[in-house]
């Protein structure tokens, strides 16, 4: 089946930094891709959308220059986090509906990159 | 817009015992539905999911739920609870197509020997 691989898993970084996290589609196209935050014991809300070639499509109150996304290619996204803050400090977590699939909008998810934020 | 509301944040049951989690939808297109299930510090786990085919929906896991359109409910059940069943459930609804999910803000499951 579909495989998002997300990268890092896990990064602790110092306050002030930036820290990017990727996702890559292996073995499909994945044209849209999806990033959610999740705060801890809690769910997953919507940051922003990604299209191949064009500019982010960002949620509400999502800061769009603290969290640049970049889709370059169709199998490359990636999440950068500008100048870290502790309150930053989250689950990130990248999905996409890919394309060729049959049936309604089954996503296929990143295995997650928890951001700790010192 | 679209929204799901899970009743209870944390529910508890014996090993062995019925699982019912419960989560009732708003939407305003005929809806697609899911579950899924994540483990601690890992990503998500698609059980199952409904798009307009059968009201009874068969997952992973020996999970099923079932489509109730006049109680806007997609209820998820399990026969006999498993220690291994421990976990977080999301339900999810979305427009189909390209488009988001949107998750509820999910129930906690314990399984007690």
């Amino acid at each position: 089946g579909a495989v998002v691989s997300q990268h890092p898993s896990w990064v602790i970084c110092k306050s002030g930094t930036s820290v990017k996290i990727e996702c890559r589609s292996l073995d499909f196209q994945a044209t849209t891709m999806f990033w959610y935050r999740q705060f801890p014991k809690q769910s997953l809300m919507l940051m922003a959308t990604s299209n191949e070639g064009s500019k982010a499509t960002y949620e509400q109150g999502v800061e769009k220059d603290k969290f640049l996304i970049n889709h370059a290619s169709l199998t490359l996204s990636t999440l950068t986090v500008t100048s870290a803050h502790p309150e930053d400090s989250s689950f990130y977590i990248c999905s996409t509906p890919g394309t060729g699939f049959s049936g309604a909008n089954v996503l296929t998810f990143g295995a997650g990159s928890r951001l700790t934020v010192l | 817009a679209q929204s799901v509301t899970q009743l209870g944040s944390h529910v508890s049951v014996s090993e062995g015992a019925l699982v019912l989690l419960r989560c009732n939808y708003s939407s305003s297109v005929p809806p697609y539905l899911f579950w899924y299930v994540q483990y601690p510090n890992q990503g998500l786990q698609l059980l199952l999911k409904y798009t307009s085919a059968a009201t009874l929906v068969k997952g992973i896991n020996g999970f099923e739920a079932e489509f109730k359109k006049s109680e806007t409910s997609f209820h998820l059940t399990k026969p006999s609870a498993h220690m291994r069943d421990a976990a977080e459930y999301f339900c999810a609804v979305s427009r189909g197509g390209n488009t988001p999910l949107v998750f509820g803000k999910g129930t906690r499951l314990s399984v007690i020997a």
